[in-house]
């Protein structure tokens, strides 16, 4: 158990559709990172928060969107999902940069 | 814009030495990264180097870095099958704090027994 927890591990949804997908850090970390990993694209970087306020936006689609609460969760919500959304969704944590403790992950498949 | 590339695939017989190379872009990287992400699993910090060090070595691991061709390397020694993996390359991209990772599409290491 890394310490950052991620639910739920599996989703299964229909394009059109919209999920949030769930991240609590480990304990005493600030700083929450959202990461996209997919076959052909690699590892690719959403979006950051740190203690509640958004810090770094990455490749992001305008139909996904994500917060960070004030005990430190954070959801990641995507809306109008194809097909091209299928992934692997982790979230990680981090109390000094570039240290990151990563969840095990949400698997998405749209279909 | 920010790139660090990384070989595919790597493939090794078990208790040979392994060596998974990485080139970056950004030479204001004040950290570099390798990160080791196992099957159904997230990925997990293996070893970093300060921009300011050739080297690394920790265990079995030693971390190479030529700064002035911007290539950086992972050596692992005595493999084992519990070594195959997927080794990800990570650069910090701006000498600030919290500023998040780039991450290489990552390195599968086979080990072969």
């Amino acid at each position: 158990d890394s310490g950052v927890t991620q639910t739920p591990k599996h989703l299964i949804t229909a394009t059109g559709q919209r999920v949030t997908l769930r991240c609590s850090p480990r304990s005493g970390d600030l700083s929450v990172y959202w990461y996209q990993q997919s076959l052909d694209q690699g590892l690719q970087f959403l979006i950051q928060y740190y203690n509640g306020e958004e810090r770094a936006k990455g490749n992001i689609l305008e139909r996904f969107s994500a917060q960070q609460f004030p005990d430190l969760h954070s959801e990641l919500n995507l809306s109008s999902l194809e097909l091209g959304d299928s992934a692997l969704y982790f979230c990680a944590s981090s109390v000094e940069n570039g240290r990151y403790t990563f969840g095990s992950g949400t698997r998405l498949t749209v279909v | 814009g920010e790139d660090v590339e990384q070989s595919l695939f790597l493939s090794v017989r078990e208790g040979d030495s392994s060596v998974i190379n990485c080139t970056y872009t950004d030479s204001s990287s004040t950290y570099l990264y390798w990160y080791k992400q196992e099957p159904g699993a997230g990925l997990q910090l293996l070893t970093y180097i300060f921009s300011n060090m050739d080297m690394k070595q920790d265990q079995r691991l030693t971390v190479l870095l030529n700064k002035k061709d911007k290539h950086l390397s992972l050596r692992i020694a005595d493999t084992q099958t519990g070594d195959s993996a997927i080794y990800f390359c990570a650069e910090s991209p701006l000498n600030s704090g919290n500023t998040p990772l780039v991450f290489g599409k990552g390195t599968r290491l086979s080990v072969i027994a």
